[in-house]
């Protein structure tokens, strides 16, 4: 079955405790990137690659770092966690992000204690 | 930049009824766009993708139009039903990002 898959679901962790979200797609898809989801902010995006080794900053890239070494997995790091990135995470893969949908996984709730 | 918008915030129907659901976006130059519907504390489902050479997608009691020219795209839910109860949400691919409306939260009336 063709999917995203995200893990974990649920997290919850200490300020300044390195953690590391995974996102895998199955799909063979170029483009992958991160989301976060805030009750009055709504959608706004992390980080985003186009391909192996490139990826590029979004609207609110403070605080995260991403790799892309392989195709299928795209990683969110927090390097320091802290309560503001409390939130719920998306990853999405697309084809080339651009003339593709976009799939998403099941998402990770973070919380930052 | 892009903006997107989504009109109603919120929407409460009896079942049955049908309804459409609004988006709109500031810059016309965009590949495609895109309806998901989220329910409470869930993922993103996707609905429809609509490219920007095209007019309009069907998917079932579904039905999205796009009007690039005036910035609009419509979703248009037929004979609604109470697990039509979700929050839809419109996106636009523009410049290798998604950028979001808010969601309109729909509530069927059983």
């Amino acid at each position: 079955e063709a999917q995203v898959t995200q893990n974990p679901r649920y997290l919850i962790t200490v300020t300044g405790k390195k953690l590391t979200v995974t996102c895998s797609q199955n799909m063979n898809h170029e483009y992958m990137s991160w989301y976060r989801q805030d009750p009055g902010l709504g959608l706004r995006q992390i980080y985003y690659s186009m391909n192996v080794e490139v990826t590029d900053k979004g609207d609110v890239p403070e605080g995260y770092k991403v790799s892309r070494k392989e195709k299928r997995n795209f990683p969110l790091i927090l390097e320091s966690p802290s309560p503001n990135q409390t939130s719920l995470y998306f990853c999405a893969s697309s084809l080339n992000g651009v003339n593709y949908g976009y799939t998403f996984g099941s998402g990770t709730r973070l919380t930052v204690v | 930049k892009q903006e997107v918008t989504q009109i109603p915030a919120a929407l409460s129907v009896p079942e049955g009824e049908n309804l459409v659901l609004n988006c709109s976006f500031t810059d016309s130059a965009i590949y495609n766009l895109q309806w998901f519907r989220q329910d409470p504390g869930k993922g993103l489902t996707s609905l429809l993708l609509i490219q920007s050479s095209q007019r309009e997608q069907t998917s079932g009691r579904l039905n999205a139009s796009l009007d690039k020219s005036s910035g609009r795209s419509t979703l248009y839910i037929a004979a609604s039903q109470p697990g039509d109860s979700a929050t839809y949400l419109c996106a636009v691919v523009s410049n290798y990002q998604l950028i979001w409306g808010a969601g309109t939260k729909l509530i069927i009336k059983p």
